[in-house]
């Protein structure tokens, strides 16, 4: 298995600019989750995802931010516009909720906006 | 509502010494209990789990953990820490009916020659 799959890796932008965020789950699971990891806020849960429902936005910090998973294998996170608070690292994980629900990670995009 | 927390936001220590990574929780109902690891530059990776059974927990690379109900902690440790183990650790609780998952802060573990 391939595991989560995210891209791009890494992301510089200019504030005010749109960027998007994509994450391929791992086959057979039905849960999805986006993270943001900073040194000053650790690792926080922006939304999720079960069979390609949201589940809980709470987490979203504003209206830029949103995120669709159109189908069990794609979703994305898009920020329009950027700011330059939004430089952090982001992950995708995904689950199966019918398994032990443990969460598997994909390797993170870093965004830089400048 | 759960919460996680970890006692330690950073642990120095020397090669091949023991260590502790403290974990509480607070949850009314049932859960599952994690430790997931993440090396510089990676996601994070499920190091162990408990689930039900055995309270004692082990992974692959000589880390255990141990669930203890009325002391609502999860603390991972490992008798002989190597270089290689230099990474940060949370702790992280689920309950049986939820799709969250509640991670700890992390706790950065130094193995220093």
């Amino acid at each position: 298995d391939a595991g989560v799959i995210q891209s791009p890796r890494h992301e510089v932008t200019e504030m005010g600019q749109e960027v998007t965020l994509r994450c391929k789950p791992i086959s057979g699971h039905n849960s999805l989750f986006w993270y943001r990891q900073t040194m000053m806020r650790g690792l926080e849960l922006l939304i999720y995802f079960n069979n390609n429902v949201p589940i809980d936005d709470s987490g979203m910090p504003e209206d830029r931010f949103s995120a669709k998973m159109p189908n069990a294998s794609f979703s994305t996170l898009k920020i329009q516009p950027s700011e330059p608070r939004d430089s952090a690292v982001y992950f995708c994980a995904s689950s199966f909720t019918g398994g032990f629900y443990e969460q598997y990670f994909g390797p993170g995009t870093r965004l830089t906006v400048t | 509502a759960q919460s996680v927390t970890q006692l330690d936001s950073q642990v120095p220590v020397f090669e091949e010494a023991p260590v502790e990574l403290r974990c509480n929780y607070s949850s009314s109902v049932s859960v599952y209990l994690f430790w997931y690891v993440q090396y510089p530059n990676q996601g994070l990776q499920l190091l162990l789990k408990y689930l039900s059974g055995s309270t004692l927990v082990e992974s692959i690379n000589g880390f255990e953990a141990e669930f203890n109900k009325s002391q609502t902690s999860f603390h991972l440790r490992k008798p002989s820490v190597h270089i290689s183990d230099t990474a940060e650790y949370f702790c992280a609780v689920r309950t049986g009916g939820g799709f969250k998952t509640i991670f700890g802060a992390g706790t950065r573990l130094f193995v220093k020659a």
